[in-house]
């Protein structure tokens, strides 16, 4: 009965390689996000969902594309690889954009060798 | 420019003893809502409270209360009689709703080590 879910948990990949990472909640919230929380902690925005369209898209290189199939599920998706790419991505969602509380997923830690 | 400043980057303090987390943040919208988030050790980011920028009355939650004024856009946090599960990353949120920038910034957090 998790609220929201991503996997992997874990993610260890080579540098150039594609990966995903999966988000789903079951909160019913309309609006979905993708974070970046580097090594020093610090937490970014990416992306923003709402209703399936794409409300926020933050200054993040077109490497990263997210998709959502439906309300409850964002995924991301990586291209090409970066050494630089190596962080903690956390999904979240909340009721509506930007305003309500955001409810987190445990984060996927991405490490890229 | 920093939207929201979490100057204290770590704090240390002894069990049992008060501590309040600072924020400061800037905004030109009046219409706005402040966040304060917890993570653990455990990785997990923990909603603690939301405001908005109507409210500005404090508010109390057991050890936990925060401090609104908008005459110094500050959105502190005070943990009183501080345990060690309050061992944690304190991050201070901000959104906008009508600016042209990034609408959700974080701070860069706060580290806090409570000691037994």
């Amino acid at each position: 009965d998790t609220a929201v879910s991503q996997t992997p948990k874990y993610l260890v990949t080579q540098m150039g390689n594609d990966k995903s990472i999966k988000c789903e909640q079951n909160l019913g919230h309309d609006t979905m996000y993708w974070y970046k929380q580097d090594s020093k902690k610090f937490l970014k925005i990416m992306f923003s969902y709402n209703n399936k369209e794409l409300i926020i898209n933050e200054t993040v290189p077109n490497r990263f594309s997210p998709k959502s199939p439906d309300k409850a599920h964002l995924n991301l998706h990586i291209n090409s690889l970066e050494l630089g790419d190596s962080a903690v991505y956390f999904c979240a969602s909340s009721q509506a954009p930007l305003t309500d509380t955001q409810y987190f997923g445990p984060g996927t830690r991405l490490t890229v060798l | 420019a920093q939207k929201v400043t979490q100057a204290q980057t770590e704090i240390s303090v002894v069990e049992k003893e008060d501590v309040t987390l600072d924020c400061v943040y800037e905004t030109r919208d009046t219409t706005y809502y402040l966040f304060w988030y917890k993570q653990p050790p455990s990785g997990e980011l923990v909603f603690l409270i939301r405001r908005n920028s109507f409210d500005e009355q404090n508010e109390i939650s057991g050890r936990y209360s925060w401090n609104f004024q908008k005459s110094t856009s500050s959105f502190n946090f005070t943990i009183t009689a501080s345990q060690v599960v309050d061992s944690a990353v304190y991050f201070c949120a901000l959104s906008e709703l009508n600016s042209g920038n990034t609408p959700l910034v974080f701070g860069k957090g706060t580290r806090l080590s409570v000691i037994a």
